[in-house]
């Protein structure tokens, strides 16, 4: 069992909302990662960093914000949630050094915006 | 452009039958490809590495092909059982130090 965390497990808001889901890792990864991922479709990469105090944005730009002010701490806000945020959000890990990159997922939170 | 694609999107197979899915790729030169498992509502978890010099690797029931002149990865499940099902994901690194680009995903259903 990888030791990544996410809460909410499940969170349903209003429009305009402002939220942030919290991923945590034990593992002492360097890399983490934040995808979104609608039932039965592809996951697309949102945000990743890959240390303290970097970030980057990924393929999907979800109107989202992330920061990494601690190893273990990948936090991913949205100002203002609207209804086409309603998704699964996945957050992952994985090693620095090596050729190696096994992304290990946390279990996900369930969004929904009415 | 850069893309992945898995075979299909739902394979149908009989208990105890071998399961077969196929991971094309075009525009990318991957070191290395990964096969990852993933279960309804839940996160992906990582099966199997195969590397560009590899020709094949096995873990248990599975096993896994890489061939880099097809661009093809092919993932296979002997003596399938039910609790096989799931949706099953490749991803590969494109340049070695970037995040990993994941395919769509082929589900895979053993019938009892």
């Amino acid at each position: 069992e990888a030791d990544i965390y996410q809460t909410p497990r499940y969170l349903v808001i209003g429009t305009g909302k402002k939220i942030t889901l919290e991923c945590s890792q034990t593992m002492g990864h360097d890399k983490m990662y934040w995808y979104q991922q609608d039932p039965g479709m592809e996951l697309h990469l949102i945000h990743y960093s890959y240390g303290v105090n970097s970030t980057e944005k990924g393929d999907l730009s979800s109107e989202s914000t992330v920061s990494r002010i601690r190893t273990e701490h990948f936090p991913l806000t949205l100002e203002s949630a609207r209804p086409s945020h309603t998704s699964q959000y996945l957050c992952a890990s994985s090693e620095a050094s090596g050729s190696v990159n096994e992304q290990f997922f946390g279990p996900g939170t369930r969004l929904t915006v009415l | 452009s850069q893309k992945i694609e898995q075979n299909s999107e739902a394979l149908n197979i009989q208990e105890g039958k071998t399961a077969t899915l196929t991971c094309n790729y075009t525009n990318y030169s991957p070191a290395y490809l990964q096969w990852y498992r993933q279960d309804p509502g839940r996160g992906p978890v990582f099966l199997l590495l195969i590397r560009e010099n590899e020709k094949e690797k096995r873990k248990e029931r599975l096993k896994v092909t890489f061939d880099t002149t097809l661009k093809q990865s092919l993932f296979h499940i002997t003596a399938s059982q039910p609790a096989d099902s799931a949706t099953y994901l490749c991803a590969l690194d494109p340049s070695g130090n970037t995040p990993l680009v994941f395919g769509k995903g082929t589900r895979l259903s053993v019938i009892a």
